[in-house]
């Protein structure tokens, strides 16, 4: 059964960079979408974006001039960096296994495309906190 | 404040039906499918419903999903103390990103 554990520095302060790995356990890393998710004190779920196992990546466009995401297939880890944290980044910081992908299905004789996007396996989260 | 609109809280008896709504746009729910997930508390997301209506391994029939147009729709039947969550819904955007809901609390009276 795969498995996901989040892991990195659990206290920033701001302007710092936030730096967290996930490890995948018992299960294939390549044919997936991995992605991180976070989510404040008290609020919803953010989505901070994704890598595949050759490293292409998509994020967020309300973070993406802070985020690198990065992939390390030989030890099945993908890795987050958030730069320029603030105290707006304190957080539950979560690891997910995405399936993403296209069908494509005939409506009325015209040919129609829609995109899945799923997580199915999650990591326990991490909590990162940012303080001066 | 999210693209994807959802109400904050929906509350019904044990036993009872209760539906949670999420609302978007042609630029993701109504071009593209939607998962439901389900935060108990303290605890990881878990994945209800994905491609709109298909449930996981595991996941009672008690949960389904359907779409139409830029809206889905999470229905839960013979609610369950147990079902007490937040629960979020998820989707793909044209500006290739992922897009969730802002979480509709249950609470089972």
């Amino acid at each position: 059964q795969v498995q996901l554990q989040e892991w990195g520095a659990g206290l920033l302060k701001p302007s710092e960079t936030l730096s967290l790995t996930c490890a995948v356990y018992a299960g294939s890393f390549s044919g997936y979408y991995w992605s991180w998710i976070r989510q404040p004190p008290g609020k919803g779920l953010e989505w901070i974006g994704e890598i595949n196992h050759s490293g292409s990546t998509n994020y967020n466009p309300s973070l993406k001039s802070r985020v690198t995401m990065s992939v390390d297939t030989s030890e099945n880890e993908f890795s987050l960096k958030l730069s320029s944290v603030t105290a707006a980044d304190t957080a539950m910081y979560y690891c997910a296994r995405g399936a993403r992908g296209v069908n494509v299905n005939m409506v009325r004789g015209v040919l129609y495309e829609q995109n899945y996007f799923y997580m199915d396996v999650w990591g326990k989260g991490t909590t990162v906190t940012v303080s001066s | 404040q999210s693209v994807l609109t959802q109400s904050p809280s929906v509350s019904a008896a044990p036993g009872q039906k209760v539906t949670i709504s999420c609302s978007g746009s042609s630029s993701n729910i109504g071009n593209n499918y939607v998962s439901w997930y389900q935060q108990l508390p303290g605890t990881a997301p878990k994945l209800l419903i994905y491609e709109n209506n298909k449930r996981p391994s595991g996941i009672p029939d008690r949960f389904s999903g359907s779409k139409s147009g830029t809206s889905a729709t999470l229905a839960i039947t013979g609610l369950q103390t147990g079902d007490e969550a937040d629960y979020y819904c998820v989707t793909w955007d044209s500006s290739l990103s992922a897009l969730f809901g802002g979480g509709t609390r249950l609470t089972v009276l």
